[in-house]
């Protein structure tokens, strides 16, 4: 089945900073990778999501860029702030049509 | 529209026993997903219904069971809990027709402890 690696387990910046998260996944046939925040005590909800037919997608301050040669992935947060703080999961869909999920990464933006 | 219901929220349970959690699903959606979550281990899948049908299961022993109601809502069972059975399980739904594509909708979670 797939797997997805994400990194770093956990990320610490300034508010104002940048943050960008990595995952890599090992199933060529996947073609849709979503990125979920989840913050403390709540659900996982959708932020951005991306197809394998574009390279990058972008909302407001945050992106996701697409490499599906080298099999990765990236979400990009610029001018972060303390709401941004929360557990970020990337995921894909295997080749049984499920989504798995990375590890997380835990977000923290110090004000 | 109602957001995916998960029941009960939080409970406790010693080694041994079982457990059943129920989870009902945005209404229209057909797939009904199960996720196990740990600190550290980020989201596990458990297993997939569709229209009634387990349509894919991860990793996880037989103690670990599912079954979808006709109406879309769905039950997993744990049965003799172990401590590391202790985990916030975590349901999903989505309208399942979408091939390897679509957004899942999550429910709050159960708190499972075993103690």
């Amino acid at each position: 089945g797939e797997n997805v690696e994400q990194h770093p387990s956990t990320l610490s910046v300034q508010e104002g900073d940048s943050a960008v998260i990595k995952c890599t996944y090992s199933d060529s046939a996947s073609n849709y990778f979503p990125w979920y925040k989840q913050e403390l005590g709540k659900r996982p909800q959708l932020i951005i999501d991306i197809r394998s037919n574009v390279g990058e997608k972008k909302d407001q301050r945050i992106a996701v860029t697409l490499n599906k040669t080298a099999k990765h992935f990236s979400l990009h947060i610029t001018e972060t702030q303390p709401e941004d703080s929360a557990v970020y999961f990337c995921a894909a869909y295997d080749n049984n049509n499920d989504m798995r999920f990375g590890a997380g990464t835990r977000l923290t933006v110090k004000p | 529209k109602a957001g995916v219901t998960q029941t009960p929220r939080y409970l406790i349970k010693t080694r041994g026993q079982q457990v059943t959690l129920s989870c009902s699903p945005i209404s229209g959606h057909r797939s009904v997903s199960w996720y196990q979550q740990t600190p550290g281990q980020g989201l596990q899948f458990l297993f997939e219904y569709f229209s009634e049908t387990q349509r894919n299961k991860g990793n996880f022993p037989g103690r670990f069971s599912g079954r979808q109601f006709s109406n879309s809502r769905s039950e997993m069972n744990v049965s003799t809990l172990e401590l590391g059975d202790s985990a916030l399980y975590l349901c999903a739904s989505s309208p399942g027709t979408g091939g390897r594509t679509g957004e899942l909708f999550f429910g709050e979670g159960s708190r499972l402890t075993v103690l």
